[in-house]
């Protein structure tokens, strides 16, 4: 069964740093892009990078681009979203998702991670 | 930036009844590239449609996709009190992917 599992729930002060991971199984972790996805409280679906395990190659949508950074370790099929320094505003569920082929849609998705950034 | 417009943003309707939610885009999307997703409360997104038209694995029929360009729906023939639920439409294109903001389906 290909399974996307994430790291627990999280609580942080704004200014903190911050890696949230991603476990692959099942499946030929290097050959498939593992998105990352924002959803703020009471809010929909943001997409905010992918990664290609294989070779890590990533890409960021320009909202995300300098303020994350996705990375991956092959040798543990793990993927990963990190801050180096936490905003109130990065409260959210962060779900990770493999990419399919072509064409090209997220399925499956991880369970979420909950960040909770306060003072 | 492909900006994907939801409506309604809210639908009630009961039990038994047909669903209909449009996606539409700002600019012409491959019919390949375009899915729709439910999302319950407490729970992940789930694959519904990809390629448009094309139902996920374990997806029951009386789910349906259609469209193409810039106009897609998804379609919930009779609907069963488990699909009660928010729905996003999503595109890939030009190295990016945008969903759209979502449309919640509520009981009657």
């Amino acid at each position: 069964e290909v399974q996307l599992v994430q790291s627990g729930a999280e609580v942080k002060k704004p200014g903190e740093s911050l890696k949230i991971s991603c476990k692959g199984s099942g499946y030929s972790f290097t050959s498939y892009w593992i998105g990352w996805v924002r959803q703020m409280p009471g809010k929909g679906l943001e997409w905010m990078g992918i990664i290609y395990p294989g070779d890590s190659d990533t890409r960021y949508s320009p909202s995300f681009q300098g303020q994350v950074t996705i990375s991956a370790d092959k040798s543990i099929s793990t993927a990963y979203l990190q801050w180096s320094s936490l905003k109130a505003s990065d409260t959210a569920m962060y779900y990770c998702a493999r990419r399919s082929g072509v064409p090209p849609y997220f399925d499956p998705w991880g369970q979420g991670t909950l960040v909770t950034v306060s003072s | 930036e492909i900006v994907l417009t939801q409506s309604p943003g809210t639908l009630s309707l009961s039990p038994g009844e047909r669903a209909t939610l449009s996606c539409r885009a700002s600019q012409s999307v491959s019919s390949s590239y375009l899915a729709w997703y439910q999302q319950k409360p407490g729970q992940a997104p789930r694959l519904l449609i990809y390629g448009a038209s094309s139902r996920a694995t374990g997806i029951p029929d009386r789910f349906s996709g259609s469209g193409s360009g810039t106009d897609f729906t998804l379609t919930i023939s009779r609907l069963e009190p488990e699909d009660f639920a928010v729905y996003y439409c999503q595109q890939y294109g030009s190295s990016m992917y945008t969903f759209g903001q979502g449309t919640k389906l509520e009981i009657k």
